[in-house]
């Protein structure tokens, strides 16, 4: 069955960076592409970035645009999100999603904070 | 960007009630909607597609709707469904959530 498994959540002061893994196993990883989406604490969704199964992808969200980098490495079977410069409202849950054409299998999440 | 308005945002019914959501869409977005259902501390769930059930949510969910305006109805509400419901519009990114609904009991 599809499996995604986040890690790479902390603690981080703000300026400070994090990459996030999300390791795929269950499909044909190379044949998909990968969604990260987070969550603030007690709100909604947001959908941050999105790499195609050919290692393209789409701008990112607005409120990470220069700042975060989805890659992929399908070797690994893993999909990436570099954050640089990480700000306090970048803190939450994030949730990589295989794209199948929509969200259609999530992983349980990493939790980001940031904070001094 | 596609703006997503879910209403009401806190919806308080009984078991066995009818409860309709409904999923209003800026500028049109075709059929691109998808619904998630969210439980506290869980990640959100597919149930709902492109006029599409996914497989193995049961048949009292039910969605309608085309280019604005979308809804979600739960014919016959079960204690499983008390949760957190939203909209998605993939049509255009960036990708849009509504804000969401909660489903509480009454």
């Amino acid at each position: 069955q599809v499996q995604l498994v986040e890690s790479g959540g902390g603690v981080v002061q703000p300026g400070g960076s994090l990459r996030l893994s999300c390791a795929a196993s269950g499909f044909t990883f190379r044949s998909y592409g990968i969604h990260w989406v987070r969550q603030a604490p007690g709100k909604g969704l947001e959908w941050v970035a999105f790499i195609r199964s050919d290692g393209s992808n789409e701008p990112n969200a607005e409120s990470v645009k220069g700042r975060f980098t989805i890659s992929r490495d399908d070797y690994k079977n893993t999909v990436y999100l570099q954050m640089n410069s990480l700000r306090p409202e970048d803190t939450g849950v994030y949730y990589c999603a295989k794209d199948d054409p929509v969200l259609a299998n999530w992983g349980q999440g990493t939790l980001v904070t940031v904070s001094s | 960007d596609i703006q997503m308005t879910q209403s009401p945002s806190t919806l308080s019914a009984s078991v066995g009630d009818r409860v309709t959501i409904t999923c209003r869409a800026s500028q049109s977005i075709s059929y691109w909607l998808a619904w998630y259902q969210q439980k506290p501390g869980k990640a959100p769930i597919l149930i709902y597609k492109a006029s599409s059930l996914e497989s193995g949510v049961p048949s009292r969910f039910s969605g309608s709707g085309s280019g604005t305006e979308f809804t979600l109805t739960i014919s016959s509400l079960q204690p499983d469904d008390f949760a957190t419901y939203y909209c998605q519009q993939y049509n255009t990114f960036p990708w849009t959530f509504g804000q969401g609904t909660k489903v509480e009991i009454k």
